[in-house]
């Protein structure tokens, strides 16, 4: 079935780094965008990057632009998301989430996966 | 850019209730404006994409209305499974999406 699995997530101090994952299956990746979209504890929803299907662009929100990058392998159906110079404002459960252009919408997430930045 | 606001923050309905959900864009969106619920634990699902389809599988009951800047959910007849946060979004600015602060319903 159409799914996303988010792996990655930890606790991590602060300035330090992190590498989440999220793998698809049971579609054509390469055909949609895809964003990681987070939400800290007890609040709402922050959409934090976008990529492009064919990764030829990319976008971030300004909280963590220069700090975050965002990639994707299309021929292992996988997105990421490299975080560094991580603060304690980014903790958050991290989802990744699969941009139909037809919809206009994310209509499929994962799970999530927490990251959690302290000291 | 665009910024969402949502009203109420919070409600308290019974079963069976009409649930009207408010979400605001700081400047016209036209109908690029979706809809989400969320519950505890779990990740969003998508309910209503431009501002009023129904995405496949979700209930009639969910409606959505609105365009440029002010929109509407309605939950025509509240169900134990539909209480929950909902959450609406932007997709005007594509690729930079903005989501509303949302709306928490639970039981009166």
């Amino acid at each position: 079935q159409v799914q996303l699995v988010e792996s990655g997530g930890g606790l991590v101090k602060p300035g330090g780094s992190l590498r989440l994952s999220c793998a698809a299956s049971g579609f054509t990746f390469s055909d949609y965008y895809m964003s990681w979209i987070r939400q800290a504890p007890g609040k709402g929803l922050e959409w934090v990057s976008y990529i492009s299907s064919s990764s030829s662009y990319t976008n971030y929100a300004d909280s963590v632009k220069g700090r975050f990058t965002i990639s994707r392998d299309n021929a292992k159906n996988s997105l990421y998301l490299q975080m560094n110079s991580l603060r304690a404002e980014d903790t958050a459960v991290y989802y990744c989430a699969r941009g139909e252009v037809l919809l206009d919408a994310f209509d499929i997430w994962g799970q999530g996966t927490m990251v959690t930045v302290s000291s | 850019d665009i910024q969402m606001t949502q009203s109420p923050s919070s409600l308290s309905a019974s079963v069976g209730d009409r649930v009207t959900i408010t979400c605001r864009a700081s400047q016209s969106i036209s109908s690029y404006l979706n809809w989400y619920q969320q519950k505890p634990g779990k990740a969003p699902k998508l309910l209503i994409y431009a501002a009023s389809s129904l995405q496949s599988g979700v209930p009639s009951r969910f409606s959505g209305s609105g365009s440029g800047t002010d929109f509407t959910l309605t939950i025509s007849s509240l169900q134990p499974e539909d209480f929950a946060t909902y959450y609406c979004q932007q997709s005007y600015s594509t690729p930079v999406f903005t989501f509303g602060p949302g709306t928490k319903v639970d039981i009166k």
